[in-house]
């Protein structure tokens, strides 16, 4: 039972290049996020999902795009890579409230991301 | 004012004290109230969680909610230098909306 995997683990950008983070879980979780972390920030939500084919903004949006084409798979997306980026990467997934589970989040182990 | 207010520190302390971590909040509609630790350059990893108010225990690990003065703890005891980490407590309610405190940095020296 791998949890929530992320890849890449590292990944090193130059400013208007692309990429795609990949988010994959195997918990059967119906709920996925990505959130960023930086130094006195906090987590901050970039965008989740309530289910497959479903997406929605969260605090700081701006720049990325998302997909849930399965179930298991959240990805993000930089379509034109800025310094401001720069940053870890972290998704999460959690059980709906009205499933049996409890409603915490489980993390995957970030992606980190430079843009130059 | 922001959802969860964490102090920063941080926080150092002598091997085998007794840590206390805590985070306030406004949102009175949360549920359910977790700690997560997170070693440097790691995820967060869920340490415990609680529903509503109460006490939760795990090994040295205490967890407290007091719905009333909207404010949660997490008590260590016997401390251990593998206990160094930022500790961010986490709430959320009944969207599977999550609301994180910034962190608190605990170092424990041997």
């Amino acid at each position: 039972n791998a949890g929530v995997t992320q890849t890449p683990k590292f990944r090193v950008l130059k400013t208007g290049q692309s990429m795609t983070l990949l988010c994959a879980q195997d918990m059967n979780h119906e709920y996925m996020y990505w959130y960023r972390q930086d130094p006195g920030m906090g987590l901050r939500l970039i965008h989740y999902s309530v289910g497959e084919g479903t997406t929605a903004k969260g605090e700081v949006p701006d720049g990325y795009n998302v997909s849930r084409l399965k179930k298991q798979n959240f990805l993000l997306g930089l379509e034109s890579a800025a310094p401001s980026q720069t940053s870890v990467y972290f998704c999460a997934s959690s059980y709906s409230t009205e499933s049996s589970g409890a409603n915490v989040l489980t993390f995957g182990a970030g992606s980190r991301l430079t843009v130059l | 004012q922001k959802e969860v207010e964490q102090d920063p520190g941080p926080l150092s302390v002598p091997e085998g004290a007794i840590v206390s971590l805590n985070c306030t909040y406004s949102n009175s509609a949360f549920q359910y109230f977790m700690w997560y630790r997170q070693y440097s350059r790691k995820g967060p990893e869920l340490l415990m969680y609680t529903y509503s108010s109460g006490n939760k225990e795990d090994g040295r690990f205490t967890a407290q909610v007091d719905k009333s003065s909207k404010y949660i703890s997490l008590f260590i005891r016997d401390s251990q230098p593998s206990d160094s980490a930022t500790y961010l407590c986490a709430m959320s309610g009944v969207r599977n909306q999550f609301y994180f405190g910034t962190g608190t940095s605990l170092t424990v020296i041997p």
